[in-house]
């Protein structure tokens, strides 16, 4: 059974530029979480979308935006670049609305210069 | 706000000791979770603890759930240098997001 899919692994940006990240969950799995990681800040949830829909959303700006599809593969967008940004995205799978337990993909590190 | 706070933040021992690492909340939680993460990967699931009281092993790893059910140890055993990596607690809110600890860095030198 293959596991969460992310790509890319690692992108470089320039600052005002804008980004898209995609995630592949595990076969069978609807619901789809983002969190940015950052060495100062830990793991910071972004938000879950569950059946296309985003069901819950963290405390980030609406720079941060994404989406899920039909075939509950997800993407997110993060417009006009700050080096802020610049983290390891993470996308975890699980069956249900919600998260008791979360299965990762390998990550996007972001790097905007 | 439902917290956890993990404890300690970085551990360096040596290879073949033991060491016990913490996650602690004021607040009650229905589980809580075990994750390892090494680095640029993203954290792997090493086990659910549901049961106050509960106690689950994996090989040298010992996981234990307080009675209260608003904190967690891990236990390793003989450590080994395939032990390094950042162990994260994570649990669910009322919202069944997950919320985590911000991790103990783990260090085993041969």
């Amino acid at each position: 059974k293959a596991g969460v899919t992310q790509t890319p692994r690692y992108l470089i940006k320039t600052r005002g530029q804008q980004v898209t990240l995609s995630c592949s969950p595990i076969s069978g799995h609807r619901s789809v979480s983002w969190y940015q990681q950052t060495p100062g800040q830990g793991l910071q949830f972004l938000f879950e979308y569950f059946s296309e829909t985003q069901r819950n959303k963290g405390n980030f700006p609406g720079r941060f935006s994404g989406r899920q599809f039909s075939n509950s593969r997800s993407e997110m967008n993060v417009s006009t670049l700050e080096l802020g940004d610049s983290a390891l995205y993470l996308c975890a799978s699980s069956r249900t609305a919600g998260v008791t337990e979360a299965f990762f993909g390998q990550g996007t590190r972001l790097t905007v210069v | 706000t439902q917290l956890l706070e993990q404890s300690p933040q970085f551990l360096s021992i040596q290879e073949g000791e033991n060491l016990t690492v913490y996650c602690n909340s004021s607040s009650v939680f229905s589980s809580l979770q075990w994750y390892r993460q090494e680095p640029g990967e993203g954290p792997v699931l090493l086990v659910t603890v549901v049961t106050g009281g509960e106690v689950k092993k994996l090989k040298r790893l010992t996981f234990q759930f307080g009675d209260a059910r608003k904190d967690s140890s891990l236990h390793i055993t003989a450590a080994q240098p395939g032990d390094t990596g950042l162990y994260l607690c994570a649990g669910p809110d009322s919202n069944y997001q997950l919320i985590w600890g911000a991790g103990t860095k783990l260090i085993i030198k041969p």
